[in-house]
């Protein structure tokens, strides 16, 4: 059975740093691309960002580029990303996604408040 | 960057009814549609991928169509249980990817 489970979430003070974490079973994990999504309170869902199944390719959203950092360890089947000068308006849950092609797997998500 | 305009964006209907959604891309995406359905605290359920085709487990109330910029999501016969947002979603070639804004729908 497919599981990716999210953590690291958590509250911080504007400008300050937090790194996610999402843990991946019941696939080949390297095969696959993953994708961070996140969706602000009672807001719609943004993409955040994509790695490939070897890490080689990345792409961020405009929103992101420049302070998040996406990356994978395919030996411990974990996803990764490293959110720095975060913003009030970064507050949302986190979810990880496999492949968004086929869209079918997503974790439970991940809290990250951004607040003084 | 691929924009994802969905409507409406809220919807009232009663069960049994008949409810259609759209979602249109600002460029062609051929069939490079999902639809997911979100329920309150809940990850996004896939409902429907390659823009009409039926997630395995899903009920066969839930159908969509469409190709290029152009797509529908229908529910064919409303059931209390699909109370939720539904949302649209391009995957064209490469990243950014992009959703639609939501549709909320209610039961009247």
């Amino acid at each position: 059975e497919v599981q990716l489970v999210e953590s690291g979430g958590g509250l911080v003070q504007p400008g300050g740093s937090l790194r996610l974490s999402c843990a991946a079973s019941g696939f080949t994990f390297s095969d696959y691309e993953m994708n961070w999504v996140r969706q602000a309170p009672g807001r719609g869902l943004e993409w955040v960002s994509y790695i490939s199944g070897s890490g080689d390719t990345i792409y961020y959203a405009d929103s992101v580029k420049g302070r998040f950092t996406i990356s994978r360890d395919n030996a411990k089947n974990s996803l990764y990303l490293l959110m720095n000068s975060l913003r009030a308006e970064d507050t949302a849950v986190y979810y990880c996604a496999r492949d968004l092609a086929t869209g079918g797997y997503w974790g439970q998500g991940t809290l990250v408040t951004v607040s003084s | 960057d691929i924009q994802m305009t969905q409507s409406p964006s809220s919807l009232s209907a009663s069960v049994g009814d008949r409810v259609t959604i759209t979602c249109q891309a600002s460029q062609d995406i051929s069939n490079y549609l999902n639809w997911y359905q979100q329920k309150p605290g809940k990850a996004p359920k896939l409902l429907i991928y390659d823009a009409s085709n039926l997630e395995t487990g899903v009920p066969s109330r839930f159908s969509g169509s469409g190709s290029g910029t152009d797509f529908t999501f229908t529910i064919s016969s409303l059931q209390p249980e699909d109370i939720a947002t539904y949302y649209c979603q391009q995957y064209d070639n490469l990243p950014p990817y992009s959703f639609g804004q939501g549709t909320k729908l209610e039961i009247k």
